[in-house]
């Protein structure tokens, strides 16, 4: 695609159930990013994919939180159990290989949990 | 560790010079960027600096000091539309994460 897509970009969901994130990047980028920001502030790292594999998934806040990529193209995000602490807005960025000379961030996906 | 550190706010006047300062820590590193954000808005990539010195882009420059861990983003005749938060991030060793700053949010005033 043109650019890097999210959906949904509005998600309201109510405390305990579960919700999928889905990100497309740019067609041919190998590395996907997930990122959090909460209202006011910095972007705060999730987890990172070259191809199919996340050689770092150091920044998942718990366990209730989960990530894969299929087909080195669309990731989806899922989170279990949602935690009203979980509303943000969750980027995804795309960049064409591991140096990431430039990434391209999707619009987001503004999650609230009620 | 890892660390990055910006200023949290500041203000200039249209058509002023600005320059936002960014401090890092880290153990690899493979370059530097600066992304702006409009309120609600996705980031959007401004400059990439991986070896020291001054990049020139237009109004905006981006200056890194490796060995200081030390870079910054010079804004030049500011115009409202520039009133965004500027966002630092290096791109770490090893798995090339990719680490922002929170950003400073960046006011012009008339």
């Amino acid at each position: 695609g043109a650019g890097v897509s999210q959906s949904p970009s509005n998600k309201v969901t109510e405390k305990g159930k579960d919700v999928e994130l889905r990100c497309d990047p740019i067609s041919g980028h190998t590395a996907l990013y997930w990122y959090r920001q909460s209202l006011g502030q910095g972007l705060e790292f999730l987890i990172y994919f070259q191809g199919n594999s996340a050689p770092d998934k150091s920044g998942l806040p718990s366990d209730r939180f989960s990530a894969e990529r299929t087909g080195g193209s669309v990731s989806t995000l899922t989170i279990q159990r949602t935690q009203q602490e979980d509303s943000a807005v969750y980027l995804c960025a795309s960049s064409l290989d591991w140096r990431n000379t430039e990434a391209f961030f999707g619009q987001g996906t503004r999650l609230t949990v009620v | 560790g890892q660390n990055i550190d910006q200023p949290t706010e500041m203000t200039a006047t249209e058509g002023a010079i600005v320059q936002i300062n960014c401090t890092y820590q880290t153990s690899g590193f493979n370059g530097l960027f600066w992304y702006q954000q409009h309120a609600g808005e996705a980031p959007t990539f401004l400059s990439y600096n991986v070896l020291d010195g001054l990049e020139e882009k237009g109004r905006f420059s981006s200056f890194l000091s490796r060995s200081k861990g030390y870079s910054y983003l010079l804004l030049k005749e500011l115009q409202m539309k520039d009133s965004a938060s500027y966002l630092c991030a290096f791109l770490s060793g090893g798995y090339n994460k990719l680490i922002f700053g929170a950003g400073t949010r960046l006011a012009v005033h008339p």
